[in-house]
């Protein structure tokens, strides 16, 4: 059975702290992982993931991926209290264009 | 250009009773989800839907049914509302099944007491 594991599930940090959030997958036949930031409402999409080591950026966040040990990180450095918010990873599930989700990891940044 | 949008943005419903949510996009995408989202699970698919008239089950369809009668729209109804079905409800758009980025409206929080 496809699934997305992410952790940890909730961390609080000060600003100015640097946070790695993991998200671990085991996906039929795999083709993608994306991130989302989720704040009080909608997902809004943060990156798409399709090659291994290959590093994406954003401003502050960057996630890489790695294919062989079915795994991503996503990295978020100098945070800011605009971080805060639940950051969901997901996988688009056996070969199809269907996400499934990972429970997501709550991040709150303290000022 | 308003992206996804949902009505109704919160609802109370009382076991039994029948509501229709309805997602409407603006971005001409072929591909709507319906998603409902609890604590600690994520996002789970409820049906979806690859163009105009089509509809297909997710991960999680009993209780509800949908239908896309124009590209635009997808509607999620629920016929006997239970309190197993609180939760909030997400639609979601995508230009085409390989373009896997989902573009996500902003919810709707029901409660069936």
């Amino acid at each position: 059975e496809d699934k997305v594991v992410q952790s940890p599930l909730s961390l609080v940090v000060h600003e100015g702290d640097t946070v790695t959030l993991n998200c671990s997958y085991e996906v039929t036949n795999f083709r993608s992982l994306l991130w989302y930031k989720q704040e009080k409402k909608a997902p809004t999409f943060l990156f798409m993931l399709t090659s291994s080591g290959i590093e994406k950026k954003s401003g502050r966040l960057s996630s890489i991926l790695d294919k062989k040990e079915l795994f991503s990180i996503l990295n978020i450095t100098a945070t800011q209290t605009g971080d805060s918010a639940v950051y969901l990873c997901a996988a688009p599930m056996d070969s199809s264009y269907k996400l499934i989700f990972g429970s997501g990891t709550r991040l709150l940044v303290r000022p | 250009n308003a992206g996804v949008t949902q009505t109704p943005k919160f609802r109370v419903l009382k076991t039994g009773q029948s509501m229709t949510l309805l997602c409407a996009q603006d971005m001409n995408h072929e591909y709507m989800y319906w998603y409902r989202q609890d604590p600690g699970m994520g996002l789970r698919l409820i049906h979806y839907s690859v163009g105009e008239g089509t509809t297909a089950k997710g991960e999680v369809p009993d209780g509800y049914n949908v239908s896309r009668l124009k590209k635009q729209n997808f509607l999620l109804g629920l016929e006997s509302a239970a309190p197993s079905q609180t939760s909030v409800y997400f639609c979601a758009s995508s230009r085409s099944g390989s373009e896997e980025t989902q573009y996500f409206g902003p919810g709707t929080r029901l409660l069936v007491l």
